[in-house]
C-alpha cells in the first residue's frame, strides 16, 4: 500500500495564480485533513472531511477550498495564492476522528 | 484558550543516552494523546499513543508517560541513536474529536 500520497512535492506560485494539491489514500479512512506547517510551528488544521461529499472548517480555512468527490480523494485549492500562504501542506487521514492520523510526505509551497 | 504545548523546543543528547521529551497540555477532558516524528523534508510518523485511563505505556525503546494530575505528558527514548534525530510533536484528542498538535520539540542526538 502506498499509503498517503501527495502531489505535487514542490511549487513555486505567483501572487494571484491559482493552484490545486491532490492528496490520495488507499487505506479506506473516511476522514482525511489538510495541515499547514510554518517554520518552528506546529500543524494547523485547515479544513478536513468525514466522508465523501463532506467538507468542514479547520483552524485556518480562509483563502482556501477543499473538495471530497471520492472517498479516497481530498483536494486543496489556493484560488488567489498570497505570500502568507508559503508554507508546507500536510495531508493526512484516519480510520475514525480524533486518534491516529497517517501524513503524506508534505508539499512545499512558496508564493512569491 | 485550551492548547497543547512543549518545554523545551530544542534538545542535544549524546548517542546512547536516554532522552525525555515533554509536553504539557490543558484540557482536562482529553481522553487520548499521541507522539510523531517527523525527520527533516518528510511527513509526520506515529510513535506512540496513549489513552487517559493508562499512566504509561511501552513501545520499541519507546515509552509514554500520562500525568493527569499535572497534565503533563513525555516521551521517553532508550539509548538514543543517530536516527531519533527528528522534531517530535505531541498530540491531543481534545474531546471534540479533533487531534490538537504541540509545537514541536527538536532532537539532535551527538556521536
Amino acid at each position: 500500500n502506498a499509503g498517503v500520497t501527495q502531489t505535487p512535492k514542490f511549487r513555486v506560485l505567483k501572487t494571484g495564480q491559482s493552484m490545486t494539491l491532490l492528496c490520495a489514500q488507499d487505506m479506506n479512512h473516511e476522514y482525511m485533513y489538510w495541515y499547514r506547517q510554518d517554520p518552528g510551528m506546529g500543524l494547523r488544521l485547515i479544513h478536513y472531511s468525514v466522508g465523501e461529499g463532506t467538507t468542514a472548517k479547520g483552524e485556518v480555512p480562509d483563502g482556501y477550498n477543499v473538495s471530497r468527490l471520492k472517498k479516497q480523494n481530498f483536494l486543496l485549492g489556493l484560488e488567489s495564492a498570497a505570500p502568507s500562504q508559503t508554507s508546507v501542506y500536510f495531508c493526512a487521514s484516519s480510520f475514525t476522528s480524533g486518534y491516529e492520523q497517517f501524513f503524506g510526505p508534505g508539499t512545499r509551497l512558496t508564493v512569491l | 484558550g485550551e492548547s497543547v504545548g512543549l518545554h523545551l523546543p530544542t534538545l542535544s543528547v549524546q548517542e546512547g543516552d536516554n532522552s525525555i521529551i515533554n509536553c504539557a497540555y490543558s484540557n482536562s477532558a482529553s481522553d487520548y494523546f499521541i507522539w510523531y516524528k517527523q525527520e527533516s523534508g518528510k511527513g509526520p510518523q506515529f510513535i506512540i499513543d496513549i489513552r487517559s485511563n493508562m499512566d504509561k505505556r511501552q513501545g520499541q525503546r519507546v515509552t509514554v508517560l500520562l500525568n493527569k494530575t499535572v497534565k503533563h505528558l513525555s516521551l521517553q527514548i532508550a539509548a538514543t541513536q543517530p536516527g531519533d534525530s527528528a522534531v517530535y510533536f505531541c498530540a491531543e484528542n481534545n474531546a471534540g474529536n479533533m487531534l490538537t498538535f504541540g509545537g514541536g520539540t527538536r532532537l539532535m542526538v551527538k556521536p
